[in-house]
């Protein structure tokens, strides 16, 4: 069901700018590209979403590729709070469901 | 202003019983959605209410599992006999608009179901 691929796992260190590739290449022209995050023993959080253009907002940035098929979340300095699970996620119009995928565990390093 | 509140946080119950997991929405949302999250698989959607009606259950996987959001206030989430296959951690979350591929969804903590 999940139409987006992420790496399974990655690791930065604190303070250094961290990017969050993901791929969705079967994406139509009416997906929106959402990333959530888990963070340990909670429930997800809306991070940003986007449809063609580049994104910002004050958790993070989101850079879509000129063709849609990728995206870039990036995070500006990542802090020891900010190590979760990332979730990038394709919504429709006017479907309903999130399809979460398996997310990216970020690792953060003191 | 409260989130999204979900009862109990953890529920452990035998094969065969029934269950019933509450939900409060943020006050205001229309949108309820369901998802859940069984051992090593990846969360996946259950159900969206529309204040009181169902939008969509195609994630709802078999009729042991009923929903329900009477009023288009909280919702409840039923599992009657309950499987050991259902054990997992059940989320829910709420959003306000009415354009549901932009909006924001708020999730609860999710409750944590262990059936034995």
């Amino acid at each position: 069901d999940a139409k987006t691929t992420q790496p399974n796992s990655m690791e930065s260190n604190e303070e250094e700018p961290v990017h969050l590739p993901c791929n969705h290449s079967t994406i139509s022209g009416t997906d929106y590209i959402h990333w959530y995050r888990q963070l340990p023993s909670q429930g997800p959080e809306y991070v940003i979403h986007g449809l063609t253009s580049n994104v910002n907002n004050r958790m993070a940035s989101l850079a879509i590729a000129e063709d849609r098929k990728s995206s870039t979340l990036i995070l500006h300095r990542a802090t020891l709070r900010d190590a979760a699970v990332y979730y990038c996620i394709l919504r429709d119009s006017p479907g309903n469901q999130f399809y979460f995928g398996t997310g990216t565990s970020l690792t953060v390093i003191p | 202003e409260a989130g999204v509140t979900q009862f109990p946080s953890h529920s452990v119950i035998e094969k065969g019983q029934t269950v019933t997991l509450r939900c409060d929405p943020i006050s205001g949302h229309d949108n309820l959605y369901w998802y859940r999250r069984v051992m090593g698989k990846e969360i996946k959607f259950l159900l969206h209410f529309v204040k009181e009606s169902k939008q969509d259950e195609s994630g709802m996987p078999n009729n042991r599992f009923l929903a329900e959001r009477t009023g288009g206030t909280y919702s409840t989430l039923k599992v009657q006999p309950a499987e050991l296959e259902d054990s997992g951690v059940y989320f829910c979350a709420s959003s306000q608009t009415q354009r549901v591929s932009t909006d924001t969804q708020y999730f609860g903590p999710g409750t944590r179901l262990t059936v034995l």
